[in-house]
């Protein structure tokens, strides 16, 4: 069993719509969790950065953690037709005095204009 | 911009051929990694290191797998007698460590990574 399961998708919506992506985990040692996106020939950018379980926005994003279900979430309203990208959970362990990060496969997203 | 830069963008070549790949890391940051991504299984983890020094190697899949990092700056990940299952896109980051900064401000940032192409 893999850490950290992502549903690869790809997830395909109209413009405007409301996306949920997720993610679920199996080590409760983690502390941090991230949300990248990644363009198509591009490294990943970081979007969200959480800690504690409950809800983060930033503008059209929230990214929502469920540390008692090993559960997370990022959310997109008003999906955009530029929102078209592989979204990477992350998760980040503090080991050694140092960030060990395991990454979720990524769900391809795509906003149909 | 100040962003990571990593070198060749892609770069083809014949199974058996040493390869080696370069990471420039943004300015100031001590951490560095290095991740290999292949098509539907997102980022595996190869190395960090923290200045020049290399605390952690084991993501390494092989010792035809090797990487250094001179000045704590530039990095270089260097394959031996490649194979075609080392096809992939090699990724760096690199971040701010602790005592630099509160965790909260110590994401990765990435390069666009090169693309290794083994014929």
């Amino acid at each position: 069993q893999k850490e950290v399961e992502q549903d690869p998708g790809p997830l395909s919506v109209p413009e405007g719509a409301i996306v949920s992506l997720n993610c679920t985990y199996s080590n409760s040692a983690f502390q941090y969790f991230m949300w990248y996106r990644q363009y198509s020939r591009k490294g990943p950018e970081l979007l969200m950065y959480t800690y504690s379980s409950g809800n983060k926005e930033d503008g059209r994003f929230t990214a929502q953690v469920d540390k008692s279900s090993k559960y997370i979430s990022l959310f997109i309203r008003d999906s955009q037709p530029s929102d078209s990208a592989t979204y990477l959970c992350a998760m980040i362990l503090l080991s050694g005095g140092y960030q060990k990060v395991t990454f979720g496969t990524g769900t391809k997203l795509q906003v149909i204009p | 911009g100040a962003g990571v830069s990593q070198s060749p963008s892609n770069k083809v070549t014949e199974k058996g051929k040493d390869v080696e790949l370069r990471c420039d890391p943004i300015s100031g940051h001590t951490a560095l990694y290095w991740y290999r991504q292949s098509l539907g299984q997102g980022l595996e983890f190869l190395i960090y290191f923290q200045g020049n020094s290399a605390p952690d190697k084991s993501g390494l899949p092989s010792d035809r797998f090797s990487a250094e990092r001179t000045g704590g700056s530039v990095s270089t990940l260097t394959i031996q007698r490649t194979q075609q299952e080392d096809s992939a896109v090699y990724l760096c980051a690199s971040s701010l460590s602790p005592g630099q900064g509160a965790v909260g401000n110590q994401p990765q940032h990435f390069g666009d990574g090169t693309r290794l192409s083994i014929l």
